[in-house]
């Protein structure tokens, strides 16, 4: 599995827009970029996965440039209740999802 | 509604007194695994199954038990809970993590506390 590195925390303020990037260096050519979302004392929840350059649905938009070497996860004006720890996952294991530290974002009023 | 339903939703046990936290999911999934989080630690798998009978062990699987005796139930067993168990526990069910799948379905959480 990759190894990925992001933010430990971002702050920002409502109605802004929100964008995390993940390092991903060592990304296999058949790895997926895979983001979970998780709020306080809730189950991580799938919000987004890509494979090359733009992914959008109704939550969030993923941008991966040519070399796939990146990430940027890009949350559109954001409100109080995107508040939460936003994970990066690269590639796969058969059994088990890999979540590192995540990114906590925290928004303000 | 897709869902995955663990029960208790918090607990306060003591210790070397045996629990069961069920865990049922309504997706018809192959996969159901078992994380513990930890501050500091993240999320850990505990145990995992690939489909009814077949189980195996996650990172930290030590003082845990689970069965799969059908496909939709995975509960975890402690069997003699220590405090070094009082954790935030999800289950999470999926279709197999290949060809680009990586969405997992995770329940609401098990806070657990050992005294």
């Amino acid at each position: 599995l990759a190894k990925t590195t992001q933010p430990i925390s971002m702050d920002s303020y409502e109605g802004q827009e929100v964008n995390i990037t993940c390092s991903h260096n060592n990304i296999a050519t058949n790895d997926y970029i895979t983001w979970y979302q998780q709020f306080p004392s809730q189950g991580p929840r799938f919000i987004i996965q890509g494979y090359k350059t733009k992914v959008t649905n109704e939550v969030a938009s993923l941008f991966i440039p040519a070399d796939r070497k990146s990430s940027t996860l890009s949350l559109p004006r954001v409100s109080l209740s995107d508040t939460a720890v936003y994970y990066c996952l690269v590639g796969e294991n058969d059994y088990k999802l890999s979540f590192g530290a995540g990114t906590t974002v925290t928004v303000r009023a | 509604e897709a869902q995955v339903t663990q029960n208790p939703r918090y607990l306060i046990t003591v210790t070397g007194k045996k629990l069961t936290v069920t865990c049922s999911q309504n997706m018809n999934h192959e996969y159901m695994s078992w994380y513990r989080q930890d501050p500091g630690l993240g999320l850990r798998q505990i145990y995992y199954s690939m489909n009814v009978e077949v189980t195996d062990k996650g990172d930290v699987p030590e003082g845990y038990k689970v069965s799969r005796k059908e496909k939709r139930n995975f509960p975890l067993i402690l069997e003699s809970p220590s405090p070094n168990q009082t954790s935030l526990y999800f289950c999470a069910s999926s279709s197999p993590f290949r060809g680009g799948n990586t969405e997992a379905f995770f329940g609401q959480g098990t806070r657990l506390t050992v005294v």
